[in-house]
């Protein structure tokens, strides 16, 4: 069973950093390219960042670009979002998600990230 | 680019009713790279088609996903208890990738 599991995320002061995992399980994680997307209260989803399957390509939405850096290890099955210079509107539930045919398919549950002074 | 547009918002029906989503977009999008998604409050959401038409894995047939070019179109042929919640489509053939707003079903 392909499960996803994002862990991580909590209460940040604005300007703070905060890092993202999450620990693949259930299919061969080299295989997929993988992602980050998040929705703020009330929002819906925004597409944040993603991965090649083997790394050495890297895609970021231009409201994180330069502040997050997504990175994998295809050794442990994990992928991790760093996060810098957060703001208030950073403020959201991030999901992990494998992609599968260019879409996202199997997600995680998400875990919340709170940027408040 | 590409911008996204559910519409309705909101879908108000009954259990057994037939529900019809719309996404229109802002411009072609390439190779029908198009995906919707279902997503209930607290839950993970869930891949129900890609490339505009085709299912994702046990996805129940009722759902189908059509549409070409820059209008596609969801229909769930008779609604579910369980199929009450958001949907959004999402366009991955440019970049970035985008979202729609969503569209609320709810039950009527």
């Amino acid at each position: 069973e392909v499960q996803v599991l994002e862990s991580g995320g909590g209460l940040v002061q604005p300007g703070g950093s905060l890092r993202l995992s999450c620990a693949a399980s259930g299919f061969t994680f080299s295989n997929y390219a993988m992602s980050w997307v998040r929705q703020a209260p009330g929002k819906g989803l925004e597409w944040v960042s993603s991965i090649s399957s083997s790394g050495p390509y890297t895609y970021y939405a231009d409201s994180v670009k330069g502040r997050f850096t997504i990175s994998r290890d295809n050794s442990m099955n994990t992928l991790d979002l760093q996060m810098n210079s957060l703001r208030a509107e950073d403020t959201a539930v991030y999901y992990c998600t494998l992609i599968n045919y260019g879409a996202f398919d199997y997600w995680g549950q998400g875990t919340l990230v709170t940027v408040s002074s | 680019e590409i911008v996204l547009t559910q519409s309705p918002g909101t879908l108000s029906l009954s259990p057994g009713e037939r529900a019809t989503l719309s996404c229109r977009a802002s411009q072609s999008v390439s190779s029908n790279y198009l995906a919707w998604y279902q997503h209930k409050p607290g839950q993970a959401p869930r891949l129900l088609i890609y490339g505009a038409s085709s299912r994702a894995t046990g996805i129940p047939d009722r759902f189908t996903g059509s549409g070409s070019g820059t209008d596609f179109t969801l229909t769930i042929s008779r609604l579910e208890p369980e199929d009450f919640a958001v949907y959004y489509c999402q366009q991955y053939g440019g970049s970035p990738r985008t979202f729609g707003q969503g569209t609320k079903v709810e039950i009527k």
